[in-house]
């Protein structure tokens, strides 16, 4: 009965390919999120969705495209991928429209090694 | 503008000694104010919330407005307690909820 479910857990691909990392919440939250954890340990927002609409787009490359079939799943599609994507990216989910004071539940991440 | 800053990356401390991890933040509004813990090989989970006023697991932390701050307490660390802390802002007046850079916290026996 896991409440937020990323996969691949790890994902290893070589630089120029694509690749999507799926989630999934079971919470019936609105909203859902994607946020980048680099090699230091620094925790970023990267994208929000609320039931389907994306209300968040941080400055992130136009490679990186979140698509949102449902209020359930946010997927994230990386196009042409670079070694600096090399990080663990954690899916989220809140119950309201607002990650900025619903407390956010996360996903185990999923990490990404770019050779 | 809307941040958050955690001063130190480490902390060490030996079992039974107390622990503050520092959290100052800069908003120009009604803060939300939390704070979130990653055990080790464990998801990113939320240890608690200013709005709660309550202690989990021993840990307790109050906004001081007058200093923006928002610093996480124990009275006696546990070595359980080893984990990385980030402390997080987000408010009334924005849809983002921004983490500082986190402070990893080691109790040694």
């Amino acid at each position: 009965d896991t409440a937020v479910s990323q996969t691949p857990k790890y994902l290893v691909t070589q630089m120029g390919n694509d690749k999507s990392i799926k989630c999934e919440q079971n919470l019936g939250h609105d909203t859902m999120y994607w946020y980048k954890q680099d090699s230091k340990k620094f925790l970023k927002i990267m994208f929000s969705y609320n039931n389907k609409e994306l209300i968040i787009n941080e400055t992130v490359p136009n490679r990186f495209s979140p698509k949102s079939p449902d209020k359930a799943h946010l997927n994230l599609h990386i196009n042409s991928l670079e070694l600096g994507d090399s990080a663990v990216y954690f899916c989220a989910s809140s119950q309201d429209g607002s990650g900025s004071k619903s407390p956010l539940h996360f996903g185990n991440g999923t990490r990404l090694t770019v050779t | 503008a809307q941040r958050v800053t955690q001063p130190e990356k480490l902390l060490s401390v030996f079992k039974g000694a107390p622990v503050e991890l520092k959290c100052n933040y800069s908003y120009s509004g009604s803060p939300e104010l939390f704070w979130y813990v990653q055990y080790s090989r464990q998801r990113l989970q939320l240890l608690l919330r200013h709005i709660s006023r309550e202690s989990i697991k021993g840990f307790t932390a109050d906004l001081n407005k007058g200093e923006t701050s928002f610093h996480l307490k124990k009275p006696f660390a546990q070595e359980e307690d080893s984990a990385m802390y980030y402390c997080a802002l987000g408010g009334y007046n924005t849809d983002k909820l921004i983490f500082g850079t986190g402070t990893r916290l080691q109790v040694f026996p």
